[in-house]
């Protein structure tokens, strides 16, 4: 069982370009969070996608945006790079409708803007 | 925002000892996760703790919560050089399923 994979690992890119980072989730998961980490930071809250919905959101400009398909794999894009969205951008699934929820992580995409 | 405040930020035992890292956070929970974290790469659960109960078990990991003074701490005992990596707790509030996690505590452990 394949659990939650993120794609790519690694990548630069110039400011004021777009990027795209995509997260497939654990089987049987429905619900999809993104996170930032800057280094030496703990990760912070995006927003989560349920049902190809957003149905919470950070304190994240609207430069960043997402989507969830019917297969529950979604896309982080961030417009108009800054230098300081560089960061390791975790993905995380879980089952929403349940007591509680264990996120699963995949193992992040390194982005570097120079 | 960080929720919470891990400390202390770094800790080097030797091979063997104990460790022990606490978490505080600000608001009510409903439940708090504790997550570790090799080389910057992905975070790995290691366990729950709802906010219901005051201590839980896994394996060498021993998790507290103390509600009344919003604070958490993780026990690992007898160490070993793979738990050598960063901790972070997270919370999850009542009725926002978002993790709100803790700016981490760097463990090092000496062989």
């Amino acid at each position: 069982d394949a659990g939650v994979t993120q794609s790519p690992t690694h990548l630069i890119k110039t400011r004021g370009q777009q990027v795209t980072l995509r997260c497939s989730p654990k089987s049987g998961h429905d619900t999809v969070s993104w996170y930032q980490q800057a280094l030496g930071q703990g990760p912070q809250f995006i927003f989560q996608y349920y049902e190809e919905e957003e149905r919470q959101r950070g304190n994240f400009p609207d430069r960043f945006s997402g989507h969830q398909f019917p297969n529950y794999s979604s896309e982080l894009n961030v417009n108009a790079l800054l230098l300081g969205d560089s960061a390791l951008y975790l993905c995380a699934s879980s089952l929403l409708d349940r007591d509680f929820r264990e996120a699963f992580f995949g193992q992040g995409t390194r982005l570097t803007v120079v | 925002s960080q929720q919470g405040e891990e400390d202390p930020q770094a800790l080097s035992i030797q091979e063997g000892e104990n460790a022990t890292m606490n978490c505080s956070y600000k608001t009510s929970i409903n439940n708090l996760q504790w997550y570790r974290q090799n080389s910057g790469r992905g975070l790995v659960h290691l366990i729950l703790i709802r906010s219901n109960e005051r201590e839980k078990h896994s394996g060498r990991l021993r998790v507290t919560l103390d509600t009344s003074k919003k604070s958490s701490s993780l026990l690992i005992t007898a160490s070993r050089a793979a738990d050598t990596a960063s901790y972070f707790c997270a919370t999850e509030n009542f009725g926002n399923e978002k993790l709100t996690f803790g700016t981490g505590t760097r463990l090092t452990i000496i062989p």
